[in-house]
């Protein structure tokens, strides 16, 4: 079975600091794949950015970085210059490669940027 | 980036009847579907899978014959709530995954939901 954990139910960041958004995760499966969403108030989902497991480099794009940590299983995201339109609520998932593949989510943290 | 329509966006209905939400791959051919659930303030819970020709799979505690998944053709895949009760009001969202490669982050597209609420 696959989890995800996310501790966080809340984070506040002052406008253009960097925020991270904790996850933590636990899978027997040696193949995976880590994903975060971005989901705003209106609901759609909007995928941020994702880590392979056998991926050698932390993935970024953009302002969101992951900060992959194998050994500990945790894949933060970190934000950098926080922007007005980042609050939203984020959700870290993980996809193992092994039947249908579904996506596992945590249960989100919700991001507020202070003016 | 490819485009997962649903539709109605909001349904309002009144207890007993049964509501159908479709899901459709507007620009790939999605060979597998998802349908979760979402609660206000919570996670998205996986519903069902479901490939396009075979029955749905449907995760531990979901009714199949309450939640009837239909994946006629590898664009469309529709959700019918039978007989809904005000505690399946919830946020129904699917997504669609395009052939069966298994190392891409992008084979997975979020539709923008559906809102059900069941008076």
């Amino acid at each position: 079975a696959q989890k995800i954990t996310q501790t966080q139910p809340g984070m506040f960041v002052q406008e253009k600091e960097a925020v991270t958004l904790d996850c933590t995760y636990d899978t027997s499966d040696p193949s995976y794949g880590l994903f975060w969403y971005k989901q705003p108030s209106s609901g759609e989902m909007i995928f941020l950015i994702y880590q392979g497991s056998y991926d050698q480099q932390n993935a970024t794009e953009g302002r969101y970085s992951l900060n992959f940590q194998k050994a500990r299983k945790s894949a933060n995201l970190v934000i950098s210059a926080s922007q007005l339109g980042d609050s939203a609520m984020y959700f870290c998932a993980m996809k193992t490669f092994g039947g249908y593949q579904k996506v596992t989510f945590g249960t989100g943290t919700k991001l507020q940027v202070i003016p | 980036g490819a485009v997962v329509s649903q539709h109605p966006s909001w349904v309002i209905c009144k207890s007993g009847t049964s509501v159908k939400i479709e899901c459709r791959s507007l620009d790939f051919q999605a060979t597998t579907m998802f349908w979760y659930r979402q609660f206000p303030k919570q996670s998205l819970m996986l519903m069902a899978t479901s490939n396009e020709g075979s029955k749905a799979t449907y995760e531990q505690g979901v009714e199949k014959d309450k939640f009837l998944i239909n994946h006629a053709s590898l664009t469309l895949s529709t959700l019918t709530v039978t007989s809904a009760h005000p505690e399946d009001s919830s946020f129904y969202i699917c997504s669609a995954r395009e052939g069966f490669a298994a190392t891409r982050q992008e084979t997975q597209y979020f539709g923008p939901g559906t809102r059900l609420l069941v008076l």
